[in-house]
Parts: C-alpha cells; structure tokens; sequence
C-alpha cells in the first residue's frame, strides 16, 4: 500500500465549477500538508501549508484536513481555465511523501 | 528576486556519457534536493543535503551523483550507470526545519533524454 493515494483524473470541469481534489494517506504520523501546483513543463508550486485538522482559505483555495480519517482536500471556487494544472498533495512525517498528482483542465 | 534557477532546461546525454545537471538557490535555505518524475509515478527523491559538504542517498540514488560545496549549489550528475535516465528532474529546497518538515519549494526543471 503506497503512504499516499491521490486519484490522478483527468478531470475536467466547466469555468466558474467547484473543484474538489483529494489525497488519502495510510500514516496516522503525518504531521504538515502540502498541496501544489504543477503547470506542463515546469515545477511545482506551493499553494497550501497546513498542520492540523480543519480548514485553512487563501483567496479561491481552501485546504481542509481529516486527521481522524486520514484524508485531505483541496476546494477550488469559481474555477478557471489557468487553473488548468496538475495537482499534487505532499506530506511529511520526517521526510517528505507526494501523491501521484490529479490532472485537471477547466473549460471556458 | 529569490528563487531555484535549474539549467539546462532541456538535457540530451549519449551512450556512455556523464551529464550533470545545474541547481542553484538564492533563498538562503540549507537543506536541497533532487527529484526524478516521471508519469504515473510522482515525484521520487534521489538525493538530499540539510548542510554544506553534507548529503544523504534518497530511495532511488543509484546511477546519481552530487556534491554541495556551496550552500547556493547542488548540481546532480547522471552517470552512465542510470540505464534509465530519460525523466523530469526537479530540484527543490527548504529552510532546515525540525524533522524536515518545511515546505519545499522547486526550481522548473530540466527534462532529460537519451539520444
């Protein structure tokens, strides 16, 4: 069983949509969550940092923590077609774990 | 401005041949490292270093080497012993955080290919 699991799509939604993304993890000792933005052909970008269980919003992004369930998620609002990226959740627990990353295009 | 500059952006190796690949930081950070992705298969560390002159193998370090004689630069080099080096590599640092738990932040690559 991999340390974390993250669905890898595609997915693809309409402009202005919901987006929900999940990773789910196995190690209850994780302790800090990641998500970043990975556009084609460059690195990844940090978009969230959280340490514990509930929500955490910046702008359209919110990041939100089950510890208890060992699940994570990040909500897009109001989607938009530069949202269009891959996805990846990370994890650390001593050392650093990705999710394979979610595909994701928003059409205008 | 503060960030990881990779180069080349794109790498060609040949049959038999060394490659190294460039990572330099201007963000004050002590701790670096080398991924390997490829698709399906995310992001695979090959080595880290938390100090100057100080690294450790990760969990796909054979056929990889790097040194840190600087703190700004961690240069990786791909040897003829990486049978399979065709990939995505990134470079990422962190400042040095208790357990190693400090966001990474990447450079934007360079994709490597076999000729």
């Amino acid at each position: 069983q991999k340390e974390v699991e993250q669905d890898p799509g595609p997915l693809s939604v309409p402009e202005g949509a919901i987006v929900s993304l999940n990773c789910t993890y196995s190690n209850s000792a994780f302790q800090y969550f990641m998500w970043y933005r990975q556009y084609s052909r460059k690195g990844p970008e940090l978009l969230m940092y959280t340490y514990s269980s509930g929500n955490k919003e910046d702008g359209r992004f919110t990041a939100q923590v089950d510890k208890s369930s060992k699940y994570i998620s990040l909500f897009i609002r109001d989607s938009q077609p530069s949202d269009s990226a891959t996805y990846l959740c990370a994890m650390t627990r001593n050392q650093f774990y990705f999710g394979t990353g979610t595909s994701l295009t928003v059409i205008p | 401005d503060g960030g990881i500059t990779q180069s080349p952006k794109y790498l060609f190796r040949k049959e038999g041949q060394n490659v190294t690949l460039s990572c330099e930081q201007n963000l004050n950070h002590d701790a670096m490292y080398w991924y390997r992705q490829d698709p399906g298969q995310g992001l695979r560390l090959i080595y880290y270093s938390q100090i100057v002159n100080d690294f450790q193998k990760g969990d796909i370090a054979e056929g990889y080497s790097v040194s840190r004689e600087k703190k700004e630069s961690f240069p990786l080099t791909v040897t003829s012993a990486q049978k399979n080096p065709t990939a995505f590599y990134l470079c990422a640092s962190s400042t040095a955080g208790v357990g190693g738990n400090q966001p990474q932040h990447f450079g934007d690559g360079t994709r490597l290919s076999i000729l």
